[in-house]
């Protein structure tokens, strides 16, 4: 099974700064033959059911705001929140498509200063 | 627009069994792919079981041998039986909506019902 990784645990920012979501696979998650990456990013707010923010590593999904962004390749991931909201609290997850089964990383927790 | 109510979570005793049902709306079970995702209480997500296509299924190891999922195309209705039930399959259990070209990611989630194995 492919093992997801995040750094860090959690984390506080300001409202307006930038936060940073690393994600790390146990081996490469870039399809050559399509050059994709089969990551996907999750949002999920207390006592709600994930949301997904992002799949092909750097592609949002239609409604989320242009401020989450995704970027990397191969093993190594970001997320990226250009200027935190307040409605952005949440826990955060990275999660691989590109084998069975699907595995999620252990989940980002993201607070406000 | 697509809907999934899942139901049939609530107390249960170690070694008993129970039935999650997944009710779609907005899409054909039949069609689709169609995935149970659990979370323990404080804890991440773990996905546990996918079916698709004639009747294709695959399940996570912790769910091999003890839990089955199924479909009632009649119903499109997507569920989950559980046998042996254990403390550690405690969780919210979600059924979600894999994409329409069977890539493994989740668009579409219901709101999830809660297991509780204890005695």
């Amino acid at each position: 099974d492919i093992v997801m990784t995040q750094s860090p645990e959690s984390l506080a920012a300001s409202l307006g700064e930038r936060a940073t979501i690393n994600c790390r696979s146990s081996q490469s998650i870039l399809y050559t033959s399509n050059n994709r990456n089969y990551l996907a990013w999750y949002q999920q707010k207390a006592g709600q059911p994930p949301k997904l923010l992002i799949r092909w590593a750097s592609t949002r999904e239609s409604g989320v705001p242009d401020r989450f962004s995704g970027g990397g390749s191969g093993t190594d991931f970001t997320l990226t929140i250009s200027s935190l909201q307040a409605e952005d609290v949440a826990v955060y997850y990275c999660q691989q498509y590109y084998s069975v089964p699907p595995t999620f990383g252990p989940g980002t927790k993201v607070g406000i200063k | 627009e697509v809907q999934l109510v899942e139901t049939g979570g609530g107390l249960i005793q170690p070694g008993g069994s129970l039935r999650l049902s997944c009710a779609a709306s907005g899409l054909t079970v039949s069609s689709n792919y169609l995935t149970w995702i659990r979370q323990a209480p404080g804890k991440g997500l773990e996905w546990v079981s996918l079916i698709y296509g004639g009747n294709n299924t695959y399940y996570a190891d912790s769910a091999k041998g003890r839990f089955t999922i199924s479909r009632d195309n009649s119903k499109n209705t997507v569920y989950l039986q559980m046998n042996s039930l254990r403390a550690e399959d405690t969780a919210v259990y979600y059924c979600a909506r894999a994409s329409r070209d069977g890539y493994n990611f989740w668009a579409y989630w219901g709101q999830g019902t809660l297991v509780t194995v204890s005695s």
